[in-house]
């Protein structure tokens, strides 16, 4: 079936780890984001990225790397300067107007 | 600066009671899109409606309906005869034409339906 896939689903940090959260699609989807969300707020837009080798800052980008060498591939890397990482982050792709998210990866920092 | 509020946090209804979620939006953008997503407990964003600015026509789907009044900037969603599964956040968002596909959100509505 064609999605988008995020691993894992639980990731627990501790303090000063940096942390890889794992976003596949085979939607054949040029663009993806990661999204972050906190209890009772909005998704926030951490990266984006339009093409493979080309990504872009959200409006919280603080804290967080990213990559795109495939186009399929768009790892999340919660770094130890990102001081409260303890939340739910989605990963989206989409194509022309519309955009499908995975099913979250739920990070909390132990 | 493009702005989604979703002004209710949390609605509660009796099954089979109708909900209507607000939704408002800010953009400068003359043409823009407008969606809804579900939230179920699991996590997953569930992509409800698509609508463009251009296109102010009312659209049912099932018990969904959608209300688009460019002249208030609203972007209301209706649940009619609602069901325990309906439970869920529901989000309004709102893209741009050059935002390359990125979404702002609105704060979302948790709709709790008991039996």
């Amino acid at each position: 079936d064609g999605g988008i896939t995020q691993s894992p689903k639980y990731l627990f940090r501790k303090e000063g780890q940096n942390v890889t959260l794992s976003c596949e699609q085979n939607l054949n989807h040029d663009a993806m984001y990661w999204y972050r969300q906190d209890p009772g707020q909005g998704l926030r837009l951490i990266y984006y990225s339009q093409i493979v080798n080309d990504f872009q800052k959200g409006d919280i980008a603080e804290g967080y790397s990213v990559s795109r060498e495939k186009k399929e591939s768009f790892p999340l890397t919660v770094t130890s300067a990102q001081k409260n990482p303890t939340a739910f982050y989605l990963c989206a792709s989409s194509i022309q107007r519309d955009a499908f998210f995975g099913q979250g990866t739920r990070l909390t920092v132990v | 600066a493009q702005k989604v509020t979703q002004a209710q946090t949390e609605i509660s209804v009796v099954e089979k009671e109708d909900v209507t979620l607000d939704c408002v939006y800010e953009t400068r953008d003359t043409t823009y899109y407008l969606f809804w997503y579900k939230q179920p407990p699991s996590g997953e964003l569930v992509f409800l409606i698509r609508r463009n600015s251009f296109d102010e026509q009312n659209e049912i789907s099932g018990r969904y309906s959608w209300n688009f009044q460019k002249s208030t900037s609203s972007f209301n969603f209706t649940i009619t005869a609602s069901q325990v599964v309906d439970s869920a956040v529901y989000f309004c968002a709102l893209r741009g034409t050059d935002s390359w596909g990125k979404l702002q959100f609105g704060a979302g509505t948790q709709v709790v339906v008991t039996p």
